[in-house]
């Protein structure tokens, strides 16, 4: 049974921080892993997409890397702003299987 | 473009009520899923629709059932509601069933 893992639960920073967001999966057969972005009380906002055969992904000030042989994903935020404050979510895709399978998500609070 | 659309964005039931909830996909998805979460969880599958047709299911007890219309929106059901059914209702699109999904802002159902 596939379960998603996501450490830390929560960050608080400073402006400017560069921060590395883990998850860690335990099924290593994934068609794809997908980061989200939640804020409070809203619905999951798309940011990457890593299929199993890419390495990694970046749109921005981020870069999700995928290492499938053990099971782990970051999620790179370079010079973290205010506005970046929300919950990340990671969510893996198994081989017939049409479901994500999502971790808990880490809270993330960057302060001025 | 839209995106994905649910409605309503909340709700209150009371115990043993039934309730519906909506979904219309992001234009050219074909496919759309279902997800429950519930505070400070990450969404747990329910099911997904496919061509009108229920494709897989997660773990939850036939009080949750689905439909899925030509235009491919979609419905949500839930009989003989606990309070335990509190949660953030997620519905998210895609084309076909194995490529990014893409979730709509949920409906926050309260069964009191």
């Amino acid at each position: 049974k596939q379960e998603v893992t996501q450490i830390p639960a929560a960050l608080s920073v400073p402006e400017g921080e560069n921060l590395v967001l883990n998850c860690s999966f335990t099924d290593s057969a994934i068609y794809n892993l997908q980061w989200f972005r939640q804020d409070p009380g809203k619905g999951l906002t798309s940011l990457l997409l890593i299929q199993s055969s890419q390495r990694e992904q970046t749109s921005g000030r981020l870069n999700a890397s995928l290492d499938k042989s053990s099971g782990r994903s970051t999620l790179y935020i370079a010079a973290s702003q205010p506005g970046d404050s929300a919950t990340y979510l990671c969510a893996v895709e198994g081989y017939n299987t049409d479901k994500l399978i999502f971790g808990t998500g880490t809270r993330l609070q960057v302060f001025p | 473009d839209a995106g994905v659309t649910q409605s309503p964005t909340h709700l209150i039931k009371t115990r043993g009520q039934q309730v519906t909830l909506r979904c219309s996909p992001k234009s050219g998805h074909d496919t759309v899923s279902w997800y429950q979460q519930a505070l400070g969880q990450g969404p747990q599958f329910i099911f997904q629709y496919y061509e009108e047709e229920e494709r897989q299911r997660g773990n939850f007890p036939d009080r949750f059932s689905g439909h899925q219309f030509p235009n491919y929106s979609s419905e949500l059901n839930v009989n003989a509601l606990l309070l335990g059914d509190s949660a953030l209702y997620l519905c998210a699109s895609s084309y076909n069933t194995e490529n990014e999904a893409f979730f709509g802002q949920g409906t926050r159902l309260t069964v009191v």
